[in-house]
């Protein structure tokens, strides 16, 4: 049973332009969101992060939108630069009993091009 | 490096061989999570231990599978007789406490184990 979905295994984006990745989750005890980026051979890194009490957070060029009602979550990256080019996954958890831990989704890799 | 250290990068081990992998959390962090991930997956939890002490070991199987985070040293993820499906990118994470509230987990650059 897959959680946290992620639809998209792969976008292309031309530099400069918008980048968007989605997140669909089926959980409603998940109350905090978070983006990772991954390089290969690396793990992953923490990019941003959002609460289920806002509705967007943004840092820098990353933006991620949260749609309670929708369960769907959005990381916007702009302008795209070659150096975003990673496999992106989302990422999900939730007050359960005494621990918490992330449910991720597949990734979606994305590809910058020139 | 103030980061999450795993060892070994790669570990190459035949079927029904054992496998040790180690990880030392980010200096002042007492909480530690594996993961794992499958070719073309996202990363699986798969326990979380604070020193001496197993959290949630939830999504650790059955069998063949240990961790332990002693009161010194690094945690250490045990794979006992290892089978060809155990292949995997192998991932530690640390944190400072609980990241129940809103603290992100800091992972390490893993352990790919291959099994032959």
């Amino acid at each position: 049973d897959q959680q946290v979905k992620q639809n998209s295994p792969s976008l292309s984006v031309q530099e400069g332009r918008i980048s968007i990745l989605n997140c669909d989750y089926t959980n409603s005890m998940f109350d905090y969101f978070l983006w990772y980026k991954k390089y290969p051979a690396e793990g992953p890194t923490f990019l941003i992060s959002i609460s289920s009490i806002k509705d967007k957070n943004e840092d820098g060029r990353f933006t991620v939108f949260l749609n309670k009602s929708a369960k769907h979550l959005s990381l916007h990256i702009v302008p795209s630069q070659p150096g975003d080019s990673a496999v992106y996954f989302c990422a999900a958890s939730g007050k359960t009993g005494t621990a918490s831990k992330l449910t991720f989704g597949t990734g979606t890799r994305l590809q910058v091009t020139l | 490096n103030a980061g999450v250290m795993q060892n070994p990068r790669h570990l190459v081990r035949r079927r029904g061989q054992e496998a040790r992998l180690r990880c030392s959390p980010m200096k002042g962090h007492s909480h530690v999570y594996w993961y794992r991930q499958l070719p073309e997956e996202g990363l699986k939890f798969m326990v979380y231990l604070q020193k001496e002490n197993i959290i949630d070991e939830s999504g650790m199987p059955k069998e063949r599978f240990s961790a332990e985070f002693p009161k010194e040293g690094p945690s250490i993820l045990r794979i006992q007789q290892v089978v060809r499906g155990d292949s995997a990118a192998y991932f530690c994470a640390s944190s400072p406490s609980w990241t129940g509230g809103n603290s992100p987990l800091h992972f390490g650059n893993g352990t790919r184990l291959t099994v032959t």
